[in-house]
């Protein structure tokens, strides 16, 4: 069965600093992966897909199938990326597995 | 179009009473999901449908729960001789078919607070 890992619960970073939210997922086959964003009082909603190797809001993410890992990175945090953080597993071409979540707050 | 839309939007109840909501998800779409949330976690897989056929269901969705897409529109979720351990966000989302999009697009949601 697919399985996706958000280790961290919280992450509290100060502004401008570099921000990670670390992503684990287990499946055999080929996955594909996505994060995805809810800010507060908001719905949540697609921040990007790794198939698209896109920047997103200055977020970028990156495949390791040997680590089985989609880290979500961005090198200078602001104020506004304070929201829940998604990352979310399409195994089987029918539906998302998602993991518990990181919440992220950005300090002044 | 304003999106896909919950209602109702909070729900009370006492346990052992019967539950329904309701989903309207975005016109063009012909798929739409249900999703549970509980504190803390990401959202949980449920069902979804294909225009009006259910084509999966999770383990998680007990004979108590029963979803309906009927004329391949707006769906229902209802939950029968609800526990406390229902109390739970339900998240109802909608996507074309194509996946290599991967999009899914979630209405605000339905709270359920079982008593």
């Amino acid at each position: 069965a697919q399985r996706v890992t958000q280790p961290e619960k919280l992450l509290s970073v100060f502004k401008g600093a570099p921000v990670e939210l670390k992503c684990n997922y287990s499946y055999s086959g080929s996955p594909e992966l996505f994060w995805y964003v809810q800010y507060s009082r908001q719905r949540l909603q697609l921040l990007l897909r790794h198939i698209s190797r896109e920047s997103i809001k200055g977020f970028t993410a990156d495949l390791n199938k040997g680590e089985t890992s989609f880290h979500l990175k961005k090198p200078f945090a602001q104020e506004e990326d304070s929201a829940m953080y998604y990352c979310a597993l399409n195994a089987a071409g029918n539906k998302l597995t998602f993991g518990g979540g990181t919440r992220v707050l950005v300090k002044p | 179009d304003t999106g896909v839309s919950q209602n109702p939007r909070h729900k009370i109840t006492k346990r052992g009473q019967n539950v329904t909501f309701r989903c309207d998800p975005i016109s063009e779409h012909n798929r739409l999901y249900w999703y549970r949330q509980t504190l803390g976690q990401g959202p949980e897989f449920l069902t979804y449908f294909q225009n009006e056929a259910q084509l999966e269901k999770s383990r998680l969705l007990s004979d108590r729960f029963s979803a309906e897409r009927p004329k391949g529109s707006f769906s229902t979720l209802e939950i029968q001789r609800t526990e406390q351990g229902d109390s739970a966000m339900y998240l109802c989302a909608s996507s074309f078919p194509d996946w290599n999009t991967g999009e899914l697009f979630f209405g605000e949601g339905s709270r359920l607070t079982v008593l």
